[in-house]
């Protein structure tokens, strides 16, 4: 079966660093999303990676290995505002996006 | 940048009745559109694709009959909940995809629509 792992919630301190890790097996492989989801509200996109290695983008970047089939998301200079749940999705051979349950962040002042 | 809306963003109903919710493209043509349906602290669940022109495609174990959906233009695509129950009540939201800067087919989502079922 297919399957994405994320942990359900983490708490990290604001101004610091957090990574998100998020594995994944699926039938084949077309891409890994970050999306940012606010309680309440639709996710956003964060970021894309196809091919292996680090794309950064602002305060947020975001890893890939497909060797390993792993994926991180690091979220630098914390900001209250980034408490919210961060969903790992990834496209497989068919082009379907298979979900993780997302990982719940929690900003502590 | 592509941009989704998704009315009504909250609606509250009785049982038995029907609710209708619309997703609509704004700046780009969306030839698929997808639902989801989402439950409190639980990920998003794929309830179907949405085809423009054609039957959506739907995925194991939601019932079609009771989520009609409709895609008559290529920005335009409903969901009407039938005969809806408490259990139905949930947060639906759609999405198109379009492709961003690095070529992938990013989704953008709808704000999502809180059902409440009575």
């Amino acid at each position: 079966g297919q399957n994405i792992d994320q942990p359900t919630e983490m708490t990290a301190t604001e101004g610091a660093i957090v990574q998100i890790n998020c594995t994944y097996q699926t039938s084949g492989f077309n891409g890994l999303f970050w999306y940012q989801q606010h309680a309440g509200e639709a996710p956003t996109f964060l970021s894309y990676n196809v091919l292996d290695g680090l794309e950064e983008k602002g305060r947020f970047s975001s890893f890939l290995s497909r060797s390993k089939g792993y994926s991180y998301l690091l979220l630098k200079e914390l900001q209250m505002k980034d408490s919210a749940s961060y969903l790992c999705a990834v496209r497989d051979s068919n082009y379907q996006l298979i979900w993780g349950a997302g990982t719940k962040l929690i900003i502590k002042p | 940048g592509a941009v989704v809306s998704q009315h009504p963003s909250w609606v509250i109903c009785k049982s038995g009745t029907s609710v209708k919710i619309e997703c609509r493209s704004l700046d780009f043509q969306a030839t698929t559109m997808f639902w989801y349906r989402q439950f409190p602290k639980q990920s998003l669940m794929l309830m179907a694709t949405s085809n423009e022109g054609s039957k959506a495609t739907y995925e194991q174990g939601v019932e079609k009959d009771k989520f009609l959906i409709n895609h008559a233009s290529l920005t335009l695509s409903t969901l009407t909940v039938t005969s809806a129950h408490p259990e139905d009540s949930s947060f639906y939201i759609c999405s198109a995809s379009d492709r961003g800067l690095s070529g992938a087919n990013v989704l953008t989502f709808g704000a999502g629509s809180r059902l409440t079922v009575l």
